[in-house]
């Protein structure tokens, strides 16, 4: 079956520490993106690809870092460099205009 | 950029309707969504509007005035499973990227 994933679902990161978060999708979709959600918040954009080795910053890219080395995956860095990490990261998708976002199942991120 | 609103908070009783609404500011509309969202899960697509008008998917319809920056998602007939928080996202035109902005969400409590 065709569709998004996320790994891990929890991960804990010590102060200081730089953490990756896993997103890879079986969908050929070109575009992937990383939002962030804090509670009672909406999703913010962190960064977006539209094409392999391509990607572009959203609203809240400080401290972070991405890569699209390969299509069907678009990793997330959370480095020592963001002060409130802690958050609950979202990893999506589309085909093109005109059609809905998939996402991925999330990643929760605390700092311990 | 966008300015998106939506109540922050609806309650409503099972078997009931209820009206979430969403209202939108942006310089290139290029479609609007509403996604549903449980608590530590992922967002599932539900509607997307594009030209003006409603849009009828089973319990759950969207409707859309572009030149109000106006749309609405209707759920009839509520469950309690229903209970979730419901975001609004339009998607803007220029610069190819076709990345929807999100607002808050609408966290939807029904009761027996």
């Amino acid at each position: 079956d065709g569709g998004i994933t996320q790994s891990p679902k929890y991960l804990f990161r010590k102060e200081g520490q730089n953490v990756t978060l896993s997103c890879e999708q079986n969908l050929n979709h070109d575009a992937m993106y990383w939002y962030r959600q804090d509670p009672g918040q909406g999703l913010r954009l962190i960064y977006y690809s539209q094409i392999v080795n391509d990607f572009q910053k959203g609203d809240i890219a400080e401290g972070y870092s991405v890569s699209r080395e390969k299509k069907e995956s678009f990793p997330l860095t959370v480095t020592s460099a963001q002060k409130n990490p802690t958050a609950f990261y979202l990893c999506a998708s589309h085909l093109g205009a005109g059609t809905e976002a998939f996402f991925g199942q999330g990643t929760r991120l605390t700092v311990v | 950029g966008q300015n998106i609103d939506q109540p922050t908070e609806m309650t409503a009783t099972e078997g009931a309707i209820v009206q979430i609404n969403c209202t939108y500011q942006t310089s290139g509309f290029n479609g609007l969504f509403w996604y549903q969202q449980h608590a530590g899960e992922a967002p599932t697509f539900l509607s997307y509007n594009v030209l003006d008008g409603l849009e009828e998917k089973g319990r759950f319809s969207s409707f859309l005035s572009r030149s109000k920056g106006y749309s609405y998602l209707l759920l009839k007939e509520l469950q309690m499973k229903d209970s979730a928080s419901y975001l609004c996202a339009v998607r803007e035109r220029g610069g190819g990227s076709y990345i929807p902005t999100f607002g808050r969400g609408t966290s939807l409590i029904v009761h027996p």
